[in-house]
């Protein structure tokens, strides 16, 4: 099946840092990214919906300062949490969909603000 | 928007039995349903698909069957195993993103 990566896998940093999170479709073209944000225990929160070359889509509630989006090609989609406060610790799972609807998961980041 | 529940929220089930998740959604113009497995501190893997245009499709020990009028779908895993132990979701491709529903913790016990 198709391979998303993502990186870091982990990421600790301190309060009010930035933190720039990686997505890459490796083996297809990806026209659609998702990003996600999971709690433990609890399903998958769409943040954002970004396409190449485009403005990303924020869901309501989710600051787009906060939560910066570049999807600069049709591989690769980042997120940049900036000024970064605990209660940003979270999962992070992007989301990658080909031509065909699909969509492939990254393997997540891990980010704990301390 | 459209909305999406799921049932049930945890489920036990003994080794060799099978096992049976429900997906309602709300708006009829969604047309694509995947159904993701999620083993603990791993990220989710699509295990089958079905859309709109198709009633029922199965890969092995997994079943998907989709009612549209009724608009709900479910996801059928028969002779579970443990390692189908996992928190399922469900999905439904909705305008152009996907809203999942809160998932399923199957405990399959030997």
């Amino acid at each position: 099946g198709a391979v998303v990566s993502q990186h870091p896998s982990r990421v600790i940093c301190k309060s009010g840092t930035s933190v720039k999170i990686e997505c890459r479709s490796l083996d297809f073209q990806a026209t659609t990214m998702f990003w996600y944000r999971q709690f433990p225990k609890q399903s998958l929160m769409l943040m954002a919906t970004s396409n190449e070359g485009s403005k990303a889509t924020y869901e309501q509630g989710v600051e787009k300062d906060k939560f910066l989006i570049n999807h600069a090609s049709l591989t690769l989609s980042t997120l940049t949490v900036t000024s970064a406060h605990p209660e940003d610790s979270s999962f992070y799972i992007c989301s990658a969909q080909g031509a065909a609807g699909v969509a492939y998961f990254g393997p997540g980041t891990r980010l704990t603000v301390l | 928007g459209e909305n999406v529940e799921q049932h049930p929220s945890t489920l036990s089930v003994q080794e060799g039995d099978s096992a049976v998740i429900k997906c309602t959604y709300s708006d009829s113009a969604s047309n694509y349903f995947p159904w993701y497995k999620q083993e603990l501190g791993k990220r989710p893997q699509l295990i089958i698909d079905i859309r709109s245009n198709v009633g029922e499709k199965k890969d092995q020990r997994i079943a998907v069957t989709l009612n549209k009028t009724a608009k709900h779908f479910s996801l059928h895993i028969t002779e579970t195993q443990p390692e189908d132990s996992a928190v399922y979701f469900c999905a439904v491709y909705y305008g152009q993103n996907f809203v999942f529903g809160p998932g399923t913790r199957l405990s399959v016990l030997p």
